[in-house]
């Protein structure tokens, strides 16, 4: 059974542009979260999306945004990137609301 | 407010010794969940347990254990007899279990495991 895919692994990006990342969950599963990784902050939370729903959001300025789509694939966007933007961007799949999740592979995304 | 805290950044050990990675956590939630995720050099974050709160017997997996404390708000992880390929950041984290409040993970810092041959 195929994981959580993320498409691009790396991305390098300037300030002011912006970005959109992919993820695939597992086969069957309804709930995508993403999260970002930081040397500083640690892993954070960004938002749920649950059945295309927007379902949990976390403390993120409104450059952050996403959307699911109908087959369960997700996608972020950051736009206007800034230097803090850099980081690890890892989406997470579960079955269903409440059920452990797994982790992709991650984008690692460069703002220079 | 949801917070967890694991203090040690950095545990390095000799391959065959054991390790225990320690986890400490707040929450005003009388339901949660626990879990614990292994990251190796990857990237990707490999789960590993998940607890209910309600559930406080200790589990063992393979050479891997964990003591459940609610009294201590604690959810220790031992690794037992380690190995190289057990060098990893082992992240705890916490949720809540109301189905309302979705999958929402809050991670503490990591601790870094590095296990010399």
């Amino acid at each position: 059974k195929a994981g959580v895919t993320q498409t691009p692994r790396y991305l390098i990006k300037t300030r002011g542009q912006q970005v959109t990342l992919s993820c695939s969950p597992i086969s069957g599963h309804r709930s995508v979260s993403w999260y970002q990784q930081t040397p500083g902050q640690g892993l954070q939370f960004l938002f749920e999306y649950f059945s295309e729903t927007q379902r949990n959001k976390g403390n993120f300025p409104g450059r952050f945004s996403g959307r699911q789509f109908s087959n369960s694939r997700s996608e972020m966007n950051v736009s206007t990137l800034e230097l803090g933007d850099s980081a690890l961007y890892l989406c997470a799949s579960s079955l269903d609301l409440n059920q452990p999740q797994h982790f992709g592979d991650g984008t690692r995304l460069s703002i220079l | 407010a949801q917070k967890v805290t694991q203090a040690q950044t950095e545990i390095s050990v000799v391959e065959k010794e054991d390790v225990t990675l320690d986890c400490v956590y707040e929450t005003r939630d009388t339901t949660y969940y626990l879990f614990w995720y292994k990251q190796p050099p990857s990237g990707e974050l490999v789960f590993l347990i998940r607890r209910n709160s309600f559930d406080e017997q200790n589990e063992i997996s393979g050479r891997y254990s964990w003591n459940f404390q609610k009294s201590t708000s604690s959810f220790n992880f031992t690794i037992t007899a380690s190995q190289v390929v057990d060098s990893a950041v082992y992240f705890c984290a916490l949720s809540e279990a109301e189905e309302a409040a979705g999958n929402k993970l809050t991670f503490g810092g990591g601790t870094r495991v590095l296990v010399k041959p």
